[in-house]
């Protein structure tokens, strides 16, 4: 299965750190998403890196991709409060449907 | 708004009992996904259409469960003889197809449901 593995399952840091989330996958992919999910509420799209990318940003996000080793990393910088969340790769095969692990929960204490 | 709406939000039913939820995705969007995401855990493939066309089931999709998409715009998943390890978050997502940016999903905000 391309299920993503997130890791670890809980990270609580103060606000102003940089915070590391780390996603493995076991068969080959096309690309992999990021997403973040606040209690309760649906899913929003972060970033999307092609399996030929090797890292992408978009803001404070910086996503890397190793494909020799099947992982993924999503460093969040200088990290607030609203911050707070579920964190969920999600790695694509041709297909395009996401198989999701079961997250990350990210607290920032402000 | 033009972003992935659901209805209901929420729904209360009897086990027993059959429900309907509906998806209308973002226009311009061709492919469409359902999801189940239970407390704790990341959302379960449940299915998804291209158009009109559905492409894949996940083996989670029991056969008291069924989804449609006649005319390749909204979606309906239905739920027969309810559960109550039915109960969680259908979620629904869209997206343009296709790799790269174009298979970029876009959520809706769910449809909760609680079987009693």
């Amino acid at each position: 299965s391309q299920q993503g593995e997130e890791d670890p399952q809980a990270l609580s840091i103060q606000e102003g750190e940089n915070a590391t989330m780390n996603c493995s996958y076991k068969t080959s992919i096309n690309n992999l998403q990021w997403y973040r999910q606040n209690s309760g509420r649906g899913l929003v799209h972060l970033i999307l890196i092609r399996s030929n990318e090797r890292e992408k940003h978009s803001g404070r996000l910086r996503v890397t991709l190793d494909t020799s080793k099947k992982s993924s990393s999503l460093l969040i910088t200088a990290s607030r409060a609203a911050d707070t969340a579920s964190y969920f790769c999600a790695p694509n095969t041709n297909a395009g449907k996401s198989t999701f692990g079961d997250g990350t929960t990210l607290t920032v204490k402000p | 708004d033009t972003g992935v709406s659901q209805d209901p939000r929420h729904k209360i039913t009897k086990r027993g009992q059959n429900v309907t939820f509906r998806c209308d995705p973002i226009s311009e969007h061709n492919r469409l996904y359902w999801y189940r995401q239970t407390l704790g855990q990341g959302p379960e493939f449940l299915t998804y259409f291209q158009n009109e066309a559905q492409l894949e089931k996940s083996r989670l999709l029991s056969d008291r469960f069924s989804a449609e998409r006649p005319k390749g715009s909204f979606s309906t998943l239905e739920i027969q003889r309810t559960e109550q390890g039915d109960s969680a978050m259908y979620l629904c997502a869209s997206s343009r197809g296709g790799t790269g940016v174009e298979n970029e999903q876009y959520f809706g905000p769910g449809t909760r449901l609680t079987v009693t």
